[in-house]
């Protein structure tokens, strides 16, 4: 059973950075799939933030991609992200998740149980 | 870039059928998922590509596709499908890249 869990901490300071890790069981990243990371505001709806393929290659949503960084750490079978000169508009529950590519289709299948990310002074 | 657009809200007698529609220009390249989310519960997968739903999925969920909109179908509405009901595709621009709906709340009357 895939079992995907995001770790990190749950306040940071405006403009600093946002690091988040999820830590994949079940399956080894390194042996395909995209993983991605969603956010979803406090009573609001799904963000998607950005999937890195296994081989490294990655894909950020256009409105963040100045902001944002996501790698893999296969030897812990972890992948990460990183959001740079965070607001209060970044607080969010993040979720990581294993992104399948079924035909033209990119979609998420196994989902951690989010983590939320507060941002204050 | 896109956009996908839902209503934000539909409701559904007990045992009867609700569609959820999702609209966008990508929908016009790329087949929609649809994921559901109850409260304080991660989103899961619900229907994807022109006929297929997770293992363990009711069979009550279809999900359909004309032109640029895409809809997801409960047949015979049960009080747990009360729920968010998200779509998604890939972004028509061609790249790997990922676009939600803004969400439909549906109630189960």
């Amino acid at each position: 059973q895939v079992q995907l869990q995001e770790s990190g901490p749950g306040l940071v300071k405006p403009s600093e950075t946002l690091s988040l890790t999820c830590t994949v069981s079940g399956y080894s990243i390194s042996n395909g799939y995209y993983w991605g990371w969603i956010r979803q505001p406090p009573g609001k709806g799904l963000e998607w933030i950005g999937n890195i393929y296994y081989s490294g290659s990655t894909y950020y949503n256009p409105s963040l991609e100045s902001r944002v960084t996501t790698s893999l750490d296969t030897s812990k079978n972890q992948f990460s992200l990183k959001l740079s000169s965070v607001t209060a508009a970044d607080t969010a529950l993040y979720y990581c998740a294993r992104v399948p590519l079924s035909g033209d289709t990119l979609l998420f299948d196994y989902w951690g149980l989010g983590t939320l990310v507060t941002v204050s002074s | 870039s896109s956009e996908l657009t839902q209503d934000p809200a539909v409701s559904v007698t007990l045992g009867q059928t609700v569609r959820i529609t999702c609209q966008g220009d990508s929908l016009r390249i790329y087949y929609a998922v649809w994921y559901q989310q109850k409260p304080g519960q991660a989103p899961i997968l619900v229907f994807y590509n022109k006929n297929n739903r997770p293992s363990g999925m009711p069979d009550r969920f279809s999900g359909s596709s004309s032109g640029d909109t895409s809809s997801l179908t409960i047949t015979g509405a049960q009080a747990e499908d009360e729920a968010d009901y998200y779509c998604s595709s890939r972004d028509s621009s061609g790249n790997h890249r990922v676009v939600f709906g803004g969400g439909t709340r549906l109630t189960v009357l």
